[in-house]
């Protein structure tokens, strides 16, 4: 079955140390989301790409960063996580942004808990 | 500012109940609403909507939109413990290509 795959599922880090979750997809999707959800809020968009082209979020900040290698994966990269980076990291993909095409799919999630 | 407000923001009912989310959105350069339902994991699609008075229909859930009035209900009828979760309702944003979410309907159904 088509999908959007996350590993891990659950990621424990220390304060600081660098942590980077993966996503990846089999829908070949062209566009790829990550959201940050934090405990009974709505998820928060980071950043997206639209095939290679990178789109940050103003308010996202520059501790996170994203690669997005081929058509299939994208990767989350925390450089230095604080506590209140502790929170589920989802994942999403849409065939496009218009026509129909922008419905997001999403993965099941890492849950990041900081140390 | 953009934005999307859901009401209520939590409900209790009973199994075989009729419940109606509520989303009003006031989002520039709309380009279509779609409601997500999550348990504890990650959401899961249920419908888009594009057009005005266009009911969208699966199973017991059914959703319809009013584009002139800015608002979208969701309908959930002989309702189930399974259907017990946070209903998320979102408004795609042209130009900027994101998702504007609400902060989501937490919905609990009880034997």
């Amino acid at each position: 079955d088509a999908m959007v795959i996350q590993n891990p599922r659950y990621q424990v880090t220390q304060f600081g140390k660098p942590v980077t979750l993966s996503c990846s997809q089999t829908l070949n999707h062209n566009v790829m989301y990550w959201y940050q959800q934090k405990s009974s809020q709505a998820p928060k968009l980071l950043f997206h790409y639209y095939d290679k082209d990178f789109n940050n979020e103003a308010d996202t900040p520059d501790n996170f960063q994203s690669r997005r290698p081929n058509t299939s994966f994208c990767f989350l990269d925390i450089r230095s996580p604080g506590l209140g980076d502790a929170a589920m990291y989802l994942c999403a993909t849409s065939r496009g942004v218009s026509g129909g095409e922008e419905t997001q799919y999403f993965g099941p999630g890492t849950r990041l808990l900081v140390l | 500012e953009d934005k999307v407000v859901q009401s209520p923001l939590s409900l209790v009912v009973h199994e075989g109940d009729t419940v109606t989310l509520n989303c009003s959105y006031e989002v520039t350069n709309f380009r279509s609403l779609l409601w997500y339902k999550q348990e504890k994991k990650a959401p899961t699609f249920l419908f888009m909507l594009t057009s005005s008075g266009i009911e969208k229909k699966s199973g017991r859930l059914s959703s319809i939109l009013d584009k002139k009035e800015l608002f979208s209900i969701l309908n959930i009828t002989a309702t189930q413990t399974g259907d017990s979760a946070v209903y998320l309702c979102a408004v795609f944003r042209g130009g900027y290509n994101k998702l504007i979410f609400g902060a989501g309907t937490r919905l609990a159904v009880h034997p």
